[in-house]
C-alpha cells in the first residue's frame, strides 16, 4: 500500500541551487497538492492540480513551479533556492472531481525535509 | 477568506484523561470540516470529517460535531492513550473548493 510517495526524504541545498521534489500516487486520484509546513504555521498550500493537465496557485506560490506530469505524478521545482524555503514539504492527493474536490479527504506523503544554507 | 483557529498547545494529559481540542472557523457558505493527525516523522492522516451542520464525525474513539451556530468543530476523546500522542490539525474546505485551510496544530503528549 504505497499511497503517496515523495522523493527525496531529506535534502540540503545551497542558496541559489535548484531542485525538483517528486511526488507520485497510486490511488488513481484526480487532484494533487503541494504544501509546506513551518513551525507554528500549520500547513500552507503552495500549488494544486485539480485534474491532469491543470495547475493553480495556492496561498504561497512565489519561488516555486509545478508540473502535473501525468495523473500519477506531480512535481515541485525550486528554481533558485532561498533560506526562507527551508521547510518540510508535503504532497497530497484526493479523489475530488469537478467542483466538489474539497470535501474529499486528502492523503499525504511522509514529507521531504529541505534545508537551504 | 477562510480561516481556522485552534487551541494552542502543547497539551499534556495523563493516560485515560478526557481530551478536548477546540477549533473554530470562519468561512462563507457551508464548508466541510476535518481533523487530521500527524505522528512524529510522518505525513498527516485523516482522523475524521463532517460535511454538513450537526454531522458528527468519529474514528478511533475521537469525535467532533459540526456546529454551524457556533462555527466550531471541537475534537474530543473520552480516554486518551499514550499512542494518541501526536499533533492534531483542524482544517476546512470551502464549498466547491479544492483548497484545505489548516489551523496551526495542537501538540498532544499523553504520559503514562
Amino acid at each position: 500500500n504505497a499511497g503517496v510517495t515523495q522523493t527525496p526524504k531529506f535534502q540540503v541545498l545551497k542558496t541559489g541551487q535548484s531542485m525538483t521534489l517528486q511526488c507520485a500516487q497510486d490511488m488513481n486520484h484526480n487532484s494533487m497538492y503541494w504544501y509546506r509546513q513551518d513551525p507554528g504555521m500549520g500547513l500552507r498550500l503552495i500549488y494544486y492540480s485539480a485534474s491532469e493537465g491543470t495547475t493553480d496557485k495556492g496561498e504561497v506560490p512565489n519561488g516555486y513551479n509545478v508540473s502535473r506530469l501525468n495523473k500519477r505524478e506531480f512535481s515541485l521545482r525550486l528554481e533558485s533556492a532561498a533560506p526562507s524555503q527551508t521547510s518540510v514539504y508535503f504532497c497530497a492527493s484526493s479523489s475530488g472531481t469537478g467542483g466538489g474536490g474539497g470535501n474529499q479527504p486528502q492523503h499525504f506523503g511522509d514529507g521531504t525535509r529541505l534545508s537551504i544554507l | 477568506g477562510n480561516s481556522v483557529t485552534q487551541m494552542e498547545g502543547p497539551v499534556t494529559l495523563s493516560e485515560e484523561a478526557f481530551l478536548t481540542i477546540n477549533c473554530t472557523y470562519t468561512a462563507t457558505g457551508y464548508p466541510s470540516l476535518f481533523w487530521y493527525v500527524q505522528y512524529p516523522g510522518e505525513g498527516l492522516q485523516l482522523l475524521l470529517k463532517a460535511t454538513k451542520a450537526d454531522d458528527k464525525g468519529s474514528n478511533k474513539g475521537f469525535e467532533a460535531t459540526y456546529r454551524k451556530e457556533t462555527t466550531s468543530f471541537h475534537l474530543e476523546k473520552g480516554s486518551v492513550q499514550v499512542s494518541d500522542s501526536a499533533v492534531y490539525f483542524c482544517a476546512l474546505a470551502g464549498a466547491g473548493s479544492y483548497q484545505l485551510t489548516f489551523g496551526k496544530g495542537t501538540k498532544l503528549s499523553v504520559i503514562p
